[in-house]
């Protein structure tokens, strides 16, 4: 069984500052991973996925994320904060393989708030 | 245009009563999900279905029923509702493998009294 932790439930942060937002999993088969951001009062939508390859992944927004498979962790990063990134951000895990595929684990999700 | 639709959006019930909430796709997804959303909890997958008839329980399927007989459609069905599952239902669908973006609905905002 997979599990993940997002390590903080709120990050303040001031605008144009950089913002990472930590996230660990645990998993006894090769996984895949996700983050998802959710504006408020919508749905979640994907920012970036690791499956394979490259370590470092870029995804929408100018959001990043780097696999580490040594610290079994997926942080999320982004340079320079904008008052619009203010949301709730959740980092996911999937088996890659094994009866367990369609079962997307989800963290309790980091708050991030930008302040100008 | 590409979109996962969830009806209804707010529902207030009283417990006991059988409810579903409706969840259609028009993306030609196999794959189907129902999570639910709780304050310091995150989301936690109730049912997901690989393809129409089949599906398999997530983390939290108790008192919880669904089913897939068409591939746009998974209805979710709580057959007699508990103040425990006053949450924020949402529902998403992707091609087939977890390798797929998943693209989620508005969601569906349930209060059980």
């Amino acid at each position: 069984a997979q599990s993940v932790t997002q390590l903080d439930s709120q990050v303040p942060v001031f605008e144009e500052a950089p913002v990472e937002l930590r996230c660990n999993y645990s998993s006894s088969v090769s996984v895949y991973l996700f983050w998802y951001v959710q504006y408020p009062n919508q749905g979640l939508q994907l920012l970036l996925k690791y499956l394979s390859g490259s370590t470092l992944v870029k995804g929408i927004n100018g959001f990043e994320a780097e696999f580490n498979k040594s610290q079994t962790s997926f942080h999320l990063r982004k340079p320079s904060v904008h008052i619009s990134d203010t949301a709730e951000y959740f980092c996911a895990v999937s088996a890659s393989r094994g009866g367990s595929q369609g079962n997307l684990i989800f963290g309790k999700g980091t708050k991030l708030s930008v302040k100008p | 245009e590409a979109q996962v639709t969830q009806n209804p959006r707010y529902l207030i019930t009283v417990t006991g009563k059988k409810l579903t909430v409706t969840c259609s796709q028009n993306m030609n997804h196999e794959y189907m999900s129902w999570y639910r959303q709780d304050p310091g909890l995150g989301l936690r997958q109730i049912y997901y279905s690989m393809n129409v008839e089949v599906t398999d329980k997530g983390d939290v399927p108790e008192g919880y029923k669904v089913s897939r007989k068409e591939k746009r459609n998974f209805p979710l069905i709580l057959e007699s509702p508990s103040p425990n599952q006053t949450s924020l239902y949402f529902c998403a669908s992707s091609y087939l493998g977890m390798t797929e973006t998943q693209y989620f609905g508005p969601g569906t905002r349930l209060l059980v009294l």
